[in-house]
């Protein structure tokens, strides 16, 4: 059974502070990563992808993916408090997606 | 572009009734899979359509099907319901596939199986 595992949180990081989530997975097989951010009630939203190792930024949102270690983290810097959400990691595996269960993170005012 | 549609937002079922859920994807996307969200289990995968296609298909039971019409909508069924069949049922689509290129979900169906 090919898994996603993510710490289910909450994890609390002061408004303005990096973010780091984590992320790990079974596959080694695995080319795609995704991060989602999920509001309380709402649809998941895709916020980063990335297929190679290495660093991907976007805006205040950096993906980081080592394959040897079967590792994908999130930094989000300056954290707002409307950063405060659920965040999903996925991962393809056998033409899937399998996401983890995610990270509630809280960004304290 | 419009964005995912579903139909109908909320649904309250007895148990061993069959439900039909419907999805329309981003126009121009040909990749619409179907996943059941729980608080206990999360995200789960249930099935992907490519060109009316069932190309990739989860770990659930026969009583979960699904169809792709030649406009990409997408239709998935549930028959004899059962109480733990009450969750959050997202579509999401793709141009290509969820596997090679990123979703987009829908705003859900939220099942309520009494």
């Amino acid at each position: 059974q090919k898994e996603v595992e993510q710490n289910s949180g909450p994890l609390s990081v002061p408004e303005g502070a990096i973010a780091s989530l984590n992320c790990t997975y079974s596959d080694r097989g695995s080319q795609s990563f995704f991060w989602y951010r999920q509001y309380s009630g709402k649809s998941p939203e895709l916020i980063m992808f990335i297929y190679s190792n290495g660093d991907k930024e976007d805006g205040r949102f950096t993906a980081q993916l080592n394959k040897a270690s079967q590792y994908v983290s999130l930094l989000i810097r300056d954290s707002q408090p409307s950063d405060s959400a659920t965040y999903l990691c996925a991962v393809s595996a056998d033409d899937k997606i399998i996401f983890g269960k995610g990270t509630r993170l809280h960004i304290l005012p | 572009k419009a964005g995912v549609t579903q139909t109908p937002r909320y649904l309250i079922k007895t148990r061993g009734q069959q439900v039909t859920l419907s999805c329309s994807p981003i126009s121009g996307h040909r990749s619409v899979s179907w996943y059941q969200q729980t608080p206990g289990q999360g995200l789960q995968f249930l099935f992907e359509y490519f060109s009316e296609t069932q190309r990739n298909k989860g770990n659930f039971p026969g009583r979960f099907s699904g169809r792709q019409f030649s406009n990409s909508r997408s239709e998935m069924n549930v028959s004899t319901l059962e109480l733990g069949d009450s969750a959050l049922y997202l579509c999401a689509s793709s141009p290509t596939g969820p596997y090679s290129y990123e979703q987009y979900f829908g705003p859900g169906t939220r099942l309520t199986v009494t």
